[in-house]
């Protein structure tokens, strides 16, 4: 793979509903690996940054999980709310510098 | 608020025309991105500073340009400018390029008519 691709698109999910979404990126020169909310009319919010295989980071309901050597992560929200509504981006650095970012996966709670 | 200061919010100007889009970093930060999000589009990378040099560049266009000056806030540059020239401008700053979560500004949206 050769760049930072996430799935799905879109999503649209019931409150109280667990859902995940996956980030697939180039798993050869890795340093780390970025996730970011993203809120309409906002700016992008970090939520984590991962670096190590294996890496498991939580907050609050929403955990991502690390995988270098096969070049994923995988972002998942417990009970979804609709507060949780927003695009969900994931963003690695190539060459150390370039913080490159997926399309993102947008998500949609409905009460 | 996020520590990092764009100006101006919105800008609104005629082809053809130069415009300077302005960054402000977290206190503390030295590395500086730019980012563009044109409709319906996600963050497209243009270009990355640290402490004042140049260390990355992404699809950025020719016409446009920019720097990081000694007090580390950063300018981006916009000559020329077409209609699809217009978009949501981000800049964004960190402590350490690419391992440390970077600081998204409020943007600058440049409408070009």
């Amino acid at each position: 793979i050769l760049n930072v691709e996430q799935s799905p698109q879109s999503l649209h999910v019931q409150e109280g509903d667990s859902t995940n979404f996956t980030c697939s990126f180039p798993s050869s020169n890795f340093y780390a690996l970025h996730w970011y909310r993203w809120e309409t009319a906002k700016s992008p919010e970090a939520l984590f940054v991962m670096t190590l295989n294996g890496d498991e980071k939580k907050k609050g309901r929403i955990s991502a999980t690390l995988n270098t050597k096969e070049g994923y992560s995988y972002l998942y929200i417990k009970g979804s709310q609709p507060e949780d509504s927003a695009t969900y981006l994931c963003a690695s650095p190539r060459g150390y510098n370039k913080l490159i970012f997926g399309a993102g996966t947008r998500l949609a709670v409905h009460p | 608020d996020s520590g990092v200061t764009q100006t101006p919010k919105h800008l609104i100007t005629a082809t053809g025309q130069r415009v300077t889009l302005r960054c402000s970093p977290r206190s503390g930060d030295l590395s500086v991105y730019w980012y563009q999000q044109s409709l319906d589009q996600g963050l497209q990378f243009l270009i990355q500073y640290y402490n004042g040099e140049e260390r990355a560049k992404g699809n950025i266009l020719e016409r446009f340009s920019a720097q990081q000056f000694p007090d580390l806030h950063s300018e981006l540059n916009l000559s020329s400018l077409e209609l699809g020239d217009s978009a949501l401008y981000f800049c964004a700053s960190s402590v350490d390029p690419g391992t440390t979560e970077a600081f998204f500004g409020q943007g600058t949206r440049l409408t070009v008519v």
